[in-house]
């Protein structure tokens, strides 16, 4: 099992600024990582899939990026609107082709 | 577009009460798998299925069984329920090779045990 760690675990940010969180993974055996996103009472939804070391991938406001050496991702939110606040959950693909999900970072943007 | 559909939404057991919770897909994904979501705790695997008639334990698999007869299905039983079970659970499903392979989630089961 991996160990997969995000932070912060929560988060309230005005609307209008920009916010990034942390994802940390085992950075042996790589294969790849994934980005969700989770809205209150919906089901996860996928923002990104990473796999190469210096990735950057972007969706409208949001963008992620990859530094598989060190272990960690970052995804950065430009702008904050309401509609931002979920909870923001990374995975890696471990070896056996499983998901290891961290314990997500909750996100609330206040107006 | 069906998606991954799961039913229940909802459901409430008593102690020791046995039921299953259903998960169908139509995309011919050949990697499903369970989850649940408990408070502090994010997504915990329970169960996965690589394809029809393979199935594997994941992180927190006691209490739970699975089976896979077919590409489409894959049930998840809970044998004699308590109270430990009450979360809620969420199946998944995929195209094998993960590494590039986005995963779909189902809506979702909130499950009581009392």
């Amino acid at each position: 099992i991996l160990n997969v760690e995000q932070s912060p675990q929560s988060l309230h940010v005005q609307e209008g600024d920009s916010t990034n969180f942390t994802c940390s993974f085992p950075s042996s055996n790589f294969y790849a990582l994934h980005w969700y996103r989770w809205e209150t009472a919906k089901s996860p939804e996928a923002l990104f899939v990473m796999t190469l070391n210096g990735d950057e991938k972007k969706k409208g406001r949001i963008s992620a990026t990859l530094n598989t050496k060190e272990g960690y991702s970052y995804l950065y939110i430009k702008g904050s609107q309401p509609e931002d606040s979920a909870t923001y959950l990374c995975a890696e693909v471990g070896g056996a082709d499983g998901l290891t999900f961290g314990k997500g970072t909750h996100l609330i943007i206040q107006p | 577009n069906a998606g991954v559909t799961q039913t229940p939404k909802f459901q409430v057991l008593k102690t020791g009460q046995s039921m299953t919770l259903q998960c169908a897909q139509d995309m011919n994904h050949e990697y499903m798998s369970w989850y649940r979501q408990d408070p502090g705790m994010g997504l915990r695997l329970i169960h996965y299925s690589v394809g029809a008639g393979i199935t594997d334990q994941g992180e927190v698999p006691n209490g739970y069984n699975v089976s896979r007869s077919t590409t489409e299905d894959f049930p998840l039983r809970l044998l004699s329920a308590a109270p430990s079970q009450t979360s809620v659970y969420f199946c998944a499903s995929r195209f094998s090779g993960g590494q590039k392979n986005i995963q779909y989630f189902g809506a979702g089961t909130r499950l009581s045990v009392l």
